[in-house]
């Protein structure tokens, strides 16, 4: 079955410091792959996707994630962290229906701290 | 991206009431999906929703108690019915566009006392 794993529940960085969000996910064949952030008492916002091609995506707000295939995973970096940044991350795989993405798949999450 | 809004943006409710929540998106969409999230909790799909056909729930979902509208290709309803302190969550509704992308709304925060 499909799944989505994130190891770290929470994560505090200092700001200014580099982020890296760790992301592992099972699925059968090519994935769709999605990074979401989710500010305190706001929505999904959508950071940066990955469906084919360059293995390095970037995406909004200075993100990053690098897709590896050989390890299962599209971990989220950004090289220096802002106080803003603080939220909740999601990874998430799509379902590849004939080019469609229908349902996705969310991990559990990572909580951001950012320190002063 | 899609504009997404969703009414109401928070409610508390009585247990054993229903409570509709609205969908509106900018564009005519053709997929539309409720999520649930519930507190501390990762984002679980509720039903697919497709204009013209019936909705499609996942495991763990039935008709039942949480019906589904999706009366054209910019709108659709979910309701939450008989609720109990247990369906508290925030619910999402999210459509594609570019086949590929889900876009959502700013969910519904449910509060059942």
């Amino acid at each position: 079955a499909q799944s989505v794993t994130q190891p770290d529940i929470h994560i505090t960085v200092s700001e200014g410091a580099s982020l890296e969000l760790r992301c592992n996910y099972s699925y059968g064949a090519t994935p769709y792959l999605f990074w979401y952030v989710q500010s305190p008492g706001q929505g999904l916002q959508l950071l940066l996707k990955y469906f084919s091609g360059d293995t390095l995506v970037q995406g909004i707000k200075g993100f990053e994630a690098e897709f590896k295939r050989s390890q299962s995973s599209f971990n989220l970096r950004k090289p220096s962290v802002h106080w803003s940044d603080a939220a909740e991350y999601f990874c998430a795989v799509g379902e590849n229906y004939g080019g469609a993405t229908n349902k996705l798949i969310f991990g559990t999450g990572t909580l951001l701290a950012v320190q002063p | 991206s899609a504009v997404i809004s969703q009414k109401p943006s928070r409610d508390i409710c009585q247990r054993g009431t229903s409570l509709t929540i609205q969908c509106q998106v900018d564009s005519q969409v053709t997929m539309m999906f409720w999520y649930r999230q519930q507190p501390g909790q990762s984002l679980t799909l509720i039903a697919t929703a497709n204009q013209g056909s019936e909705a499609t729930y996942e495991s763990g979902f039935v008709i039942d108690k949480f019906p589904i509208s999706r009366p054209n290709l910019t709108f659709s309803t979910l309701t939450v019915s008989n609720m109990s302190p247990e369906d508290s969550s925030i619910y999402l509704c999210s459509t594609t566009l570019g086949a590929e992308t889900q876009y959502f709304g700013p969910g519904t925060r449910l509060l059942v006392l």
